[in-house]
């Protein structure tokens, strides 16, 4: 238990469709991030905030679309994805943000498949 | 681009022998960290290395970080099942915190 918790855990979709990835860090973190992890590629970080407010967005398709309404609390809303999308989507919190030596903490994934 | 080049990429030893893992780039890190990745899970941090030539214990597992700050490796000693699960490295850059670069991995089974 790393203090991140993520829902849902497994999530199947069709390209058509609209969902929402949940994430909550009980930590006390001002900075969150969300990263997707594919296969034979390394960790692609996707958006990072801080203090509610984006940071960070590293050329993400607008058919994600994050959204932070409070430092606990971070969703990654998806429509209209494709099945290339397919992937374990990993939250992370940080205690500050860019600062190099901190330890970010993941919850356990939502392991996305877009049929 | 930096890039973190991890090998070896897939591991399978015996309970009881020690095993050694690197992580390579040509360009310098601020910092470095090695996280486990046990599957159904997200990544865990098991060390911060960030002084070059520093080398740092934790129990059987020793991380040491290359005297230029470009290379890192990870030995384990009397491997264990419960060491099995992905071990990543990431690097930090201090010109550009937020941001790390990840290798791809090394997966390690540990077979009792």
């Amino acid at each position: 238990e790393t203090g991140v918790t993520q829902t849902p855990r497994h999530l199947v979709m069709g390209m058509t469709n609209k969902k929402s990835l949940k994430c909550e860090q009980h930590l006390g973190h001002n900075a969150m991030y969300w990263y997707k992890q594919s296969a034979k590629k390394p960790l692609e970080l996707m958006f990072v905030y801080s203090l509610e407010e984006r940071v960070e967005n590293n050329s993400v398709p607008s058919r994600f679309s994050p959204e932070c309404p409070n430092s606990s609390h971070l969703f990654l809303h998806l429509h209209t994805l494709q099945p290339e999308d397919s992937a374990l989507y990993l939250c992370a919190s940080s205690p500050r943000l860019a600062v190099h030596t901190d330890t970010q903490y993941f919850g356990p994934g939502t392991r996305l498949t877009v049929l | 681009t930096q890039l973190l080049e991890q090998s070896p990429q897939f591991l399978s030893i015996q309970e009881g022998e020690n095993l050694t893992v690197y992580c390579n780039s040509s360009s310098v890190f601020s910092s470095l960290q090695w996280y486990r990745q046990e599957p159904g899970e997200g990544p865990v941090l098991l060390v911060t290395v960030v002084t070059g030539g520093e080398v740092k214990k934790l129990k059987r597992l020793t991380f040491q970080f290359g005297d230029a700050r470009k290379d890192s490796s990870l030995h384990i000693t009397a491997a264990q099942p419960g060491d099995t699960g992905l071990y990543l490295c990431a690097g930090a850059n201090a010109g550009n915190n937020r941001k790390l670069i990840w290798g791809l991995g090394t997966s390690l089974a540990v077979n009792p």
